[in-house]
């Protein structure tokens, strides 16, 4: 069980470009998901939380009009990285947590964007 | 002083050797305490969670939270090849809506066969 999937799993663009990553529970409903950032040989970096149903909650520093989050259902969040330039280039990984897991987090599988 | 201090390594074990993994923290309020394995290029895997002081087992790793020296360890017997990853500890504070996971840098580890 708690397995949440991301798709795509990499994808490249132009820079300019607007890119969508999607985040889904499969087996569980997520009442908060959370999307992260993580540059190569570093730690995870929150960039925002996202509740179902209501605004997200972006970290200090983080652009909410940049990096848009919508978290329509229970099952779904999507990242929507706008008009991307190569500095977003970055391995973005998404995690849900179910109500009555307390503090676990179940990470997706990552997407790795390479903007050109 | 941050939160959550963890030694990035990288270790190199020989297969088969026991494997020591720490964090130590500060913020004294923290009681959830888990273990994640990352593979390079992939999301982190849970691996070990607990909610007390004291030890838990799984199969070869043993996590063992000390909450009065706020140290936590994963332990990894009969280590594997396979058992090369990134190990990050994360610890949240209970209760509250919108609490976050607090991870350490992660340790690199490798396991020679």
């Amino acid at each position: 069980g708690a397995v949440v999937s991301q798709h795509p799993s990499w994808v490249i663009c132009k820079s300019g470009t607007s890119v969508k990553i999607e985040c889904r529970s499969l087996d569980f409903q997520a009442t908060t998901m959370f999307w992260y950032r993580q540059f190569p040989k570093q730690s995870l970096m929150l960039m925002a939380t996202s509740n179902e149903g209501s605004k997200a909650t972006y970290e200090q520093g983080v652009e909410k009009d940049k990096f848009l989050i919508n978290h329509a259902s229970l099952t779904l969040s999507t990242l929507t990285v706008t008009s991307a330039h190569p500095e977003d280039s970055s391995f973005y990984i998404c995690s849900a947590r179910e109500a009555t897991s307390g503090g676990l987090e179940f990470f997706g599988p990552g997407t790795r964007l390479t903007v050109l | 002083q941050k939160e959550v201090e963890q030694d990035p390594g990288p270790l190199s074990v020989p297969e088969g050797a026991i494997v020591s993994l720490n964090c130590t923290y500060s913020n004294s309020a923290f009681q959830y305490f888990m273990w994640y394995r990352q593979y390079s290029r992939k999301g982190p895997e849970l691996l070990m969670y607990t909610y007390s002081s004291g030890n838990k087992e799984d199969g070869r790793f043993t996590a063992q939270v000390d909450k009065s020296s706020k140290y936590i360890s994963l332990f990894i017997r009969d280590s594997q090849p396979s058992d090369s990853a990134t190990y990050l500890c994360a610890m949240s504070v209970r209760g509250g809506s919108n609490y976050k996971l607090t991870f350490g840098k992660g340790t690199l580890l490798t396991v020679n066969p």
